[in-house]
């Protein structure tokens, strides 16, 4: 079956502090893999793209990484800023001979503290 | 400004009362879905449209209908509501199916009594 899990579950970091989040994902044939930012109350915003031949990739003070051997992946955010509190979502891709297929994570809660 | 759209953005009815969510983008996208997302369950797709007049079920498509008669619009009807479809619900659009980033609207907020 293919799932995708996230962990933690929630965390609460200080601010200027760096944290990573982690996803390990079944999902097969894979894809492609994204890291979505998801602020309270809002839709979902794309952070990165990775497809299965990239292994890392950077947004700002943002950087996934994916190991497509283990089917993990990563997101590391340097020096966080209050504006990082956030819902941080793991998506896989999975191909079918019907188009691609959207997995989603839980998502891992992340709170900033000053 | 490249947006996707959603109507109402907040929505308390009762059980049995047909509505319709409203879902429009101005980015010429090919492809359009709906998701509905719940505490701890996250984001879980209801319907997809490839393109117009081609729509296919998601992950959890009963009591869900969907149509796609132009290509900006891709509106939510739900014939009979009942209370276990009060959630929270996206609709995203993207240029095609995959690996192009999706942009998702900014959610409608729907209680059923």
């Amino acid at each position: 079956k293919n799932q995708v899990e996230q962990s933690p579950q929630s965390l609460i970091i200080l601010e200027g502090k760096n944290c990573t989040l982690q996803c390990n994902y079944t999902v097969s044939p894979f894809s492609n893999l994204r890291w979505y930012k998801q602020d309270t109350g809002r839709g979902p915003v794309s952070l990165t793209i990775m497809t299965f031949s990239e292994n890392t990739k950077s947004n700002g003070r943002y950087t996934a990484t994916l190991d497509a051997d283990t089917k993990q992946s990563s997101l590391h955010i340097t020096a966080s800023q209050l504006s990082d509190s956030a819902s941080y979502i793991c998506v896989v891709s999975a191909r079918s001979e019907y188009g691609n297929k959207l997995v989603f994570g839980a998502g891992t809660i992340l709170r900033v503290k000053s | 400004e490249a947006q996707v759209t959603q109507n109402p953005r907040y929505l308390i009815t009762v059980t049995g009362k047909k509505l319709t969510v409203t879902c429009s983008q101005n980015m010429n996208h090919e492809y359009m879905s709906w998701y509905r997302q719940d505490p701890g369950l996250g984001l879980r797709q209801i319907y997809y449209s490839m393109n117009v007049e081609v729509t296919d079920k998601g992950d959890v498509p009963e009591g869900y209908k969907v149509s796609r008669k132009e290509k900006r619009n891709f509106p939510l009807i739900l014939e009979s509501p009942s209370p276990n479809q009060t959630s929270l619900y996206f609709c995203a659009s993207s240029p095609g199916d995959s690996p192009y980033e999706q942009y998702f609207g900014p959610g409608t907020r729907l209680t059923v009594t």
